[in-house]
């Protein structure tokens, strides 16, 4: 089955304690990209990346890093989490293609930080 | 100024009736995609349909339909025969021209503030 899988799907941290939330696709997608969702706020990039070792920042990147090693994981890493960043996570994969490159989401990774 | 516009934060439907969700966006690429999105109260956001600016028809899939009006830059959705399941937030989504950066080209989605649907029995 085609998807995008996120790990952890809920997570309560405290400040300052690094976490990564993993995420992995298996269409082959070229294009990866994390938005976090927050009330009022909406759908915000954080960071995306066309392909293997190649990654730039979105719309809200501070505090967040990734990495892009292999085609198929793209995971986000917080290296010393604060409570603003307590939000709804997606990562996202799509082809790289300039019609109907369709975006296909995890499921959300729920992240508390006390 | 917003690229996205959701003019409805809620809407009420009786099952089996359809329900027209609106959608207008602003865009000046001529080169741009549509998207609309279910996020169930689980959380997840599961893709719906999808809609070409160069698309001569009106996408459709399943029960949803596209209405897109180019002319006057809405892209509505049309869920035919509400089910119960339908109940969920529904978020418009654009991609416009992929911007080139340092990073290569960005495919980054804007998304509406979402319409709340609720199905009755």
């Amino acid at each position: 089955e085609a998807q995008v899988t996120q790990n952890p799907r809920y997570l309560i941290t405290v400040t300052g304690k690094k976490l990564t939330v993993t995420c992995s696709q298996n269409m082959n997608h070229e294009y990866m990209s994390w938005y976090r969702q927050d009330p009022g706020l909406g759908l915000r990039q954080i960071y995306y990346s066309m392909n293997v070792e190649v990654t730039d920042k979105g719309d809200v990147p501070e505090g967040y890093k990734v990495s892009r090693k292999e085609k198929r994981n793209f995971p986000l890493i917080l290296e010393s989490p604060s409570p603003n960043q307590t939000s709804l996570y997606f990562c996202a994969s799509s082809l790289f293609a300039t019609t109907k490159n369709i975006q296909y989401f995890g499921a959300g990774t729920r992240l508390s930080v006390l | 100024a917003q690229k996205i516009t959701q003019t409805q934060p809620g809407m009420f439907v009786q099952e089996k009736e359809a329900v027209t969700l609106d959608c207008t966006y602003d865009t000046s690429d001529p080169s741009y995609g549509l998207f609309w999105y279910k996020q169930p109260s689980s959380g997840e956001m599961i893709f719906l349909i999808y809609q070409g600016s160069y698309d001569q028809q009106n996408a459709t899939e399943g029960r949803y339909s596209l209405n897109f009006q180019k002319a006057r830059k809405s892209a509505n959705l049309v869920i035919s025969a509400s089910q119960l399941g339908d109940s969920a937030m529904y978020f418009c989504a654009m991609r416009d021209q992929p911007t080139l950066n340092s990073g290569g080209s960005n495919y980054k989605l804007t998304f509406g503030k979402g319409t709340l649907l609720t199905v009755n029995p």
